[in-house]
């Protein structure tokens, strides 16, 4: 079974600039999760889809960060513009069934903003 | 590849003894708790899952114990070996809530 998969899996921008992130999910899986993972930290939930509709953005900082999953399968998420402290690892997850199944992760795109 | 969670506290085993760590979770009202393994470079890994109703739960070399009383839950890594050396996250949810994960440790397995 193919795992999580995202793109690229390094980006460096300048501050100010925009960045895209993809991440495709587990075949079938219907949720898909979006985390921001400082170093030296937890992952930090950003979006949850449930198909292509969200299911929880409360800690989505709406103003520069917007994601979409338009066929209820791919999903991007992006930055714009990007501060420097968005520098961090962007993991994608999928699950078969929400909250409270185990989510599986992509490896993340590592962004540095400098 | 890059490192995750560089202050990180950090357990140092003998290879071949055996490992438990630690996470104190922080809403008494979380009924699911999962462990991650993160190596370096990779997303979290899910090693293994306890729900509420249990207190203990066994998979392959790992137990994972939970005791509701005190919000606390530990990882039981048995003979650990080198390839065992990541960071671990404890994570918890109530039900129908996103999961919250702890702030990681780091597993440093020493030959």
């Amino acid at each position: 079974e193919a795992g999580v998969a995202q793109s690229p899996r390094y980006k460096i921008i300048e501050k100010r600039q925009s960045v895209a992130f993809w991440c495709n999910p587990i075949s079938g899986h219907a949720t898909l999760y979006w985390y921001q993972q400082i170093l030296g930290q937890g992952p930090k939930l950003l979006i949850q889809f449930q198909n292509n509709g969200v299911v929880d953005d409360s800690q989505l900082p709406k103003d520069r960060f917007s994601a979409e999953r338009l066929k209820g399968v791919d999903s991007t998420l992006k930055i714009q513009p990007a501060k420097l402290e968005d520098s961090a690892v962007y993991l994608c997850a999928s699950s078969a069934a929400g909250t409270n199944t185990e989510a599986f992760f992509g490896q993340g795109t590592r962004l540095t903003v400098v | 590849g890059e490192s995750v969670g560089l202050h990180l506290p950090t357990l140092s085993v003998q290879e071949g003894d055996n490992s438990i760590i630690n996470c104190a979770y922080s809403n008494s009202a979380s009924d699911y708790f999962i462990w991650y393994k993160q190596e370096s470079g990779k997303g979290p890994q899910f090693i293994i899952d306890i729900r509420s109703n249990m207190d203990k739960r066994q998979g392959q070399r790992v137990t994972v114990l939970l005791n509701k009383t005190v919000k606390h839950l530990s990882l039981q890594i048995a003979a650990t070996q080198p390839g065992d050396s990541a960071v671990y996250f404890c994570a918890e949810t109530p039900y129908g809530q996103n999961f919250v994960f702890g702030p990681g440790t780091r597993l440093s397995v020493l030959p």
